[in-house]
């Protein structure tokens, strides 16, 4: 079974609003993963966590949040979003981010629009 | 730099037309893998297929191929008798180490098949 569930599928908040975004993979996969996607772009890669460890931030501005509670979950919290912000976020994940062979898996996506 | 290109920016063909969508990479590792994904227009990115660098025999599944050549750094693929569920975008990507592993998306190309 390779799904990876996130919820909420949309999402509309003010740029004062404080909101969460939540992914779910029952796969056994010890590596999670944020992505960003703008319309006609690639995605763009936010966070990785490697067994529940933060291992990779690309630069990422504070008003997003990573959180892996256990090796199933993870969220993104949001706080004084931007209308720039708006965009596609991707959860996926991997069996281990350590080994060149890992495929990742993603998630339907949440798709924000910040108003 | 690693690097991926996917020249072709938007495809139209009509139904049952073959159709292939190219992908060139840089990289210098000798050992890499090479993927792609399928994008429908509900947002998920499908896993297709992954390829390592030592293998350069062609696979195909179905209406799907696909052509490895590390001589001109290409995994191009090739959709056979497409069909209108084919429409979708497709990313090319390749794995690249930074501690972890990370993907390098190409820019996608938009397929687009009419009836």
């Amino acid at each position: 079974d390779t799904e990876v569930t996130q919820t909420p599928k949309h999402l509309v908040m003010g740029m004062t609003n404080k909101k969460s975004l939540k992914c779910e993979q029952h796969m056994g996969h010890r590596a999670m993963y944020w992505y960003k996607q703008k319309a006609k772009k690639p995605p763009e890669l936010m966070f990785v966590y490697s067994y529940e460890k933060l291992s990779i931030n690309e630069s990422v501005p504070s008003r997003f949040s990573p959180e892996c509670p256990n090796s199933s979950l993870l969220n993104l919290h949001l706080h004084a979003l931007q209308p720039e912000d708006s965009a596609l976020y991707l959860c996926a994940s991997s069996q281990d981010a350590a080994a060149s062979t890992d495929t990742q898996y993603f998630g339907p996506g949440t798709r924000l629009t910040v108003l | 730099a690693q690097k991926v290109t996917q020249a072709q920016t938007e495809i139209s063909v009509v139904e049952k037309e073959d159709v292939t969508l190219d992908c060139v990479y840089e990289t210098r590792d000798t050992t890499y893998y090479l993927f792609w994904y399928k994008q429908p227009p509900s947002g998920e990115l499908v896993f297709l297929i992954r390829r390592n660098s030592f293998d350069e025999q062609n696979e195909i599944s179905g209406r799907y191929s696909w052509n490895f050549q590390k001589s001109t750094s290409s995994f191009n693929f090739t959709i056979t008798a497409s069909q209108v569920v084919d429409s979708a975008v497709y990313f090319c990507a390749l794995s690249e180490f930074s501690g972890t592993y990370k993907y390098i998306f190409g820019t996608g190309t938009r397929l687009k098949v009419l009836a």
